[in-house]
């Protein structure tokens, strides 16, 4: 079975603050696709970044990076010196490959974080 | 216009109601999903469809019901609503393969009294 797991309820940080959300994902599949996705408090789901199982190189986007380990089934994400508009709940999702039901995109429970001025 | 439309926005019905929730794409993807979102449980598949002709229960499909009436509408049932029912729903869609992202519309927040 597919499963996400994001073990952090609430975060809260100081502005200005380094964060890391944790994500751990379990799949069968050799192939598969772990997504970000964000959803500040206007409640619409904005796409973060997508990586592929063999793809384990880290991902630096601005202030944005992305740690994935298959060692440990993990798909971190860091958010470097924090501001306000970063408040929101950030979700990890896992699609797999091998065909069927593992196809369908799962997600986790989210993680919701709070940047404090 | 947005990718993926949700009709609608707003609603609230009465325990007991039929209510259809629909949605629209405008992305060309075969993949079409339901989500219900409720504090604390993330988002939770409710049926998924990989193309017109298939339809697939997710994790929570009781007292759901859907239909593929085309490439670019999947819409949601509650045959006979109760308030344990009330959420936000999220329609979504990707294309084939499951490696790309996915494309959700604005959500619709459903309240059953």
């Amino acid at each position: 079975a597919q499963k996400v797991t994001q073990a952090q309820t609430e975060i809260s940080v100081v502005e200005k603050e380094d964060v890391t959300l944790d994500c751990v994902y379990e799949t069968r599949d050799t192939t598969y696709y772990l997504f970000w996705y964000k959803q500040p408090p206007s409640g619409e789901l904005v796409f973060l970044i997508r990586r592929n199982s063999f793809d384990e190189q880290n991902e630096i986007s601005g202030r944005y990076s992305w740690n994935f380990q298959k060692s440990t089934s993990s798909f971190n994400f860091t958010i470097t010196a924090s501001q306000v508009v970063d408040s929101a709940v950030y979700f990890c999702a896992l699609s797999g490959s091998g065909g069927g039901a593992t196809n369908k995109l799962i997600f986790g429970t989210g993680t919701l974080l709070a940047v404090q001025p | 216009d947005a990718d993926v439309t949700q009709t609608p926005r707003n609603r609230i019905t009465k325990t007991g109601k039929r209510i259809m929730l629909e949605c629209s794409q405008t992305k060309g993807h075969d993949r079409m999903y339901w989500y219900r979102q409720d504090p604390g449980l993330g988002l939770r598949l409710i049926y998924y469809s990989f193309d017109v002709k298939d339809i697939n229960k997710g994790e929570i499909s009781d007292g759901y019901s859907v239909s593929r009436q085309a490439q670019a509408k999947f819409s949601l049932s509650l045959e006979s609503a109760i308030p344990n029912q009330t959420a936000l729903y999220f329609c979504a869609t990707s294309g084939t393969g499951g490696h790309t992202e996915a494309f959700f519309g604005q959500g619709t927040r459903l309240t059953v009294v």
